[in-house]
């Protein structure tokens, strides 16, 4: 089955830094990838996701960029806010095929941002 | 806004009792996943329905766990009997297979402790 590496697993920034989490893939298959941010006691909610077709996205303050080749992909945050605390965590997907498949996650990256 | 719950939100028990956590799934989503959280494991799949039929449950322990959807809006996760080890964070997370989208929405999660 797939296998997603997650680094760096603790990262801290100054309010108004950014941040990068990467994250490797082993499955060439995979080809759909969002990243989830998790606070603390709370459900993990999507941030933003990148299909395979696709070599970067971007959301306001967030951005994924992906690397086929390589089978890397990664989380930017830039202009960091304390409300970013959080556990963030990367995944890949097996969709067979389908739309909607299973999520392999990686460990996750807790990022703490000071004021 | 729709979301996905859960219930209950805890639970203690005493190692040998069974547990029954439940989940109801977005409206019209036809696709429920069951998530296991642990600080050693991570996030990891057990199972997976699609329009009520299980596609994938090689992530469960099969001896203890069972997973079913008795109808489109309930899913629902036994341990008979519960071991400490079985002591983690159970999410649920629903989708729509063929709607466009690869997202999954997560509940709020049972947290299951068993002593």
């Amino acid at each position: 089955g797939e296998n997603v590496e997650q680094h760096p697993s603790t990262l801290s920034v100054q309010e108004g830094d950014s941040a990068v989490i990467k994250c490797t893939y082993s499955d060439s298959a995979s080809n759909y990838f969002p990243w989830y941010k998790q606070e603390l006691g709370k459900r993990p909610q999507l941030i933003i996701d990148i299909r395979s077709n696709v070599g970067e996205k971007k959301d306001q303050r967030i951005a994924v960029t992906l690397n086929k080749t390589a089978k890397h992909f990664s989380l930017h945050i830039t202009e960091t806010q304390p409300e970013d605390s959080a556990v963030y965590f990367c995944a890949a997907s097996d969709d067979r095929g389908s739309t909607l498949g299973r999520l392999y996650f990686g460990r996750g990256t807790q990022l703490t941002v000071w004021p | 806004d729709a979301r996905v719950t859960q219930t209950p939100r805890d639970k203690v028990t005493e190692m040998g009792q069974e547990v029954t956590m439940r989940c109801q799934p977005i409206l019209g989503h036809n696709t429920v996943f069951w998530y296991r959280q642990t600080m050693m494991q991570g996030l990891e799949l057990l199972a997976y329905f699609r329009n009520r039929a299980p596609l994938d449950d090689s992530g469960m322990p099969k001896d203890r766990f069972s997973a079913e959807m008795p109808d489109a809006t309930l899913a629902t996760l036994k341990i008979q009997p519960s071991e400490p080890r079985d002591s983690a964070v159970y999410f649920c997370a629903s989708g729509s297979e063929g709607g466009g989208t690869d997202t999954q929405y997560f509940g709020p999660g049972t947290r299951l402790t068993v002593l």
